[in-house]
């Protein structure tokens, strides 16, 4: 089946700092990819949705000046915390939907960012 | 109203145990719904798709009510290996899919 790369699977930041996190589909185009977030003991929240060559889509309450997401090819997207706060330390993972044939979505290995 | 609703337990049941989760949905036409499984700090990963006829894997047996618009999880025989944190996840229409909050489970010898 289809894989999504995403890395860095940890990162450690200092507050103020930026991360940028990838994710790569490898054997697939993914024209378009979702970004969520799980904090502890909860769900997970769909933050925004990146689309090819064209502006992604946020989650009402994400703030897309520091969530910055970038979707510059068919396989990779890119997610950047900017600015990062404590309250940024959180689980980030990306999901490509599923294809013509398939009808599961595959995820990313997960991002676990914590903000000291 | 959120899109999936599901309790978020935790069950503690001991091996051999049988087990069952539900969860319920908001939007009457959703057309897809599966069951994900998460371990600690990973990412989930599809444990099975609920169809309309209701579908077994092995120990699994998953099940769709359209018309209360929930589904379930029953596991058997429950083991030690079964704890994780099982997801709902209703796709209502072209590829976005919602996520419940995850029901805990804890299998204890």
């Amino acid at each position: 089946g289809a894989v999504v790369s995403q890395h860095p699977s940890r990162v450690i930041c200092k507050s103020g700092t930026s991360v940028k996190i990838e994710c790569r589909s490898l054997d697939f185009q993914a024209t378009t990819m979702f970004w969520y977030r799980q904090f502890p003991k909860q769900s997970l929240m769909l933050m925004a949705t990146s689309n090819e060559g064209s502006k992604a889509t946020y989650e009402q309450g994400v703030e897309k000046d520091k969530f910055l997401i970038n979707h510059a090819s068919l396989t990779l997207s890119t997610l950047t915390v900017t600015s990062a706060h404590p309250e940024d330390s959180s689980f980030y993972i990306c999901s490509a939907p599923p294809g013509a044939y398939e009808t599961e979505a595959f995820f990313g290995q997960g991002t676990r960012l914590t903000v000291v | 109203r959120k899109e999936v609703e599901q309790d978020p337990g935790p069950f503690n049941v001991p091996e051999g145990a049988t087990v069952a989760f539900n969860c319920t949905y908001s939007n009457s036409a959703s057309q897809s719904f599966f069951w994900y499984r998460q371990d600690c700090r990973k990412e989930p990963k599809l444990l099975m798709s609920v169809y309309s006829s209701g579908n077994e894997d092995g120990r699994f047996t998953a099940q769709l009510n359209r018309a209360s618009q929930y589904i379930s999880l029953l596991i058997r025989d429950s083991k030690l290996s079964d704890s994780a944190t099982y997801l709902c996840v209703v796709n209502p229409r072209g590829n976005q899919f919602y996520f419940g909050t995850g029901t805990s489970l804890t299998v204890i010898p």
